[in-house]
């Protein structure tokens, strides 16, 4: 089945500094992966939708010189969070859909936990 | 536009007990429709999915769902459930069949089983 990795999954961080997250599809070719967080108790929420060879598309609210996206290759997209605060400590989680007819479906990576101390 | 509703934010049961995590949702588009469990700091796994046919959805580790178009809803069922199903339950909805369709998700419903 589709298989989407995420690292870190865990990272702890300074204020101020830069963190990337990296997404790839291991098993299919994902020419659109999409970018969520969650706060704790809470559902997910789409930052953006990241577009092989293309810019992202970024939701109504979401800072798109904060969270980076860059999506080089069908397999791989990375998420930087520039010049992290605390109030961006949270969990992010990639996704990406990588079948089509019955195997529809989204695949989602196994999350990184931020925490900017 | 579309969106989900998840009626119950939490449901407690014993184990060995039936449940049904009830799922809503609006929809102008053809509905495709999943769930979703997520463990404690760890990503989604896909329970099941409703593309079209049956509607009766049989997933993974026992569940089920059945969509109901005039009820437009797809709430997921265990017949009995186990200590290891406690976890949170995500009902979800895509607005398209291609790789670049978004899902919509519901707010989730924290499902614990008690011994």
């Amino acid at each position: 089945g589709a298989v989407v990795s995420q690292h870190p999954s865990r990272v702890i961080c300074k204020s101020g500094t830069s963190v990337k997250i990296e997404c790839r599809s291991l098993d299919f070719q994902a020419t659109t992966m999409f970018w969520y967080r969650q706060f704790p108790k809470q559902s997910l929420m789409l930052m953006a939708t990241s577009n092989e060879g293309s810019k992202a598309t970024y939701e109504q609210g979401v800072e798109k010189d904060k969270f980076l996206i860059n999506h080089a290759s069908l397999t791989l997209s990375t998420l930087t969070v520039t010049s992290a605060h605390p109030e961006d400590s949270s969990f992010y989680i990639c996704s990406a859909n990588g079948g089509q007819g019955r195997y529809y479906g989204y695949t989602f990576g196994s999350g990184t936990r931020l925490t900017v101390v | 536009a579309q969106s989900v509703t998840q009626l119950d934010s939490q449901v407690p049961v014993f184990e060995e007990a039936p449940v049904e995590l009830r799922c809503n949702y609006s929809s102008s588009v053809s509905v495709y429709l999943f769930w979703y469990v997520q463990y404690p700091n760890q990503g989604l796994q896909l329970l099941l999915k409703y593309l079209s046919g049956s509607t009766l959805v049989k997933g993974i580790n026992g569940f089920e769902a059945e969509f109901n178009k005039s009820q437009t809803s797809f709430h997921l069922r265990k017949p009995s459930v186990h200590i290891s199903d406690t976890a949170e339950y995500f009902c979800a909805v895509s607005d398209g069949e291609t790789s670049g369709s978004r899902l919509t998700f519901g707010e989730g419903t924290q499902l614990t089983v008690n011994p």
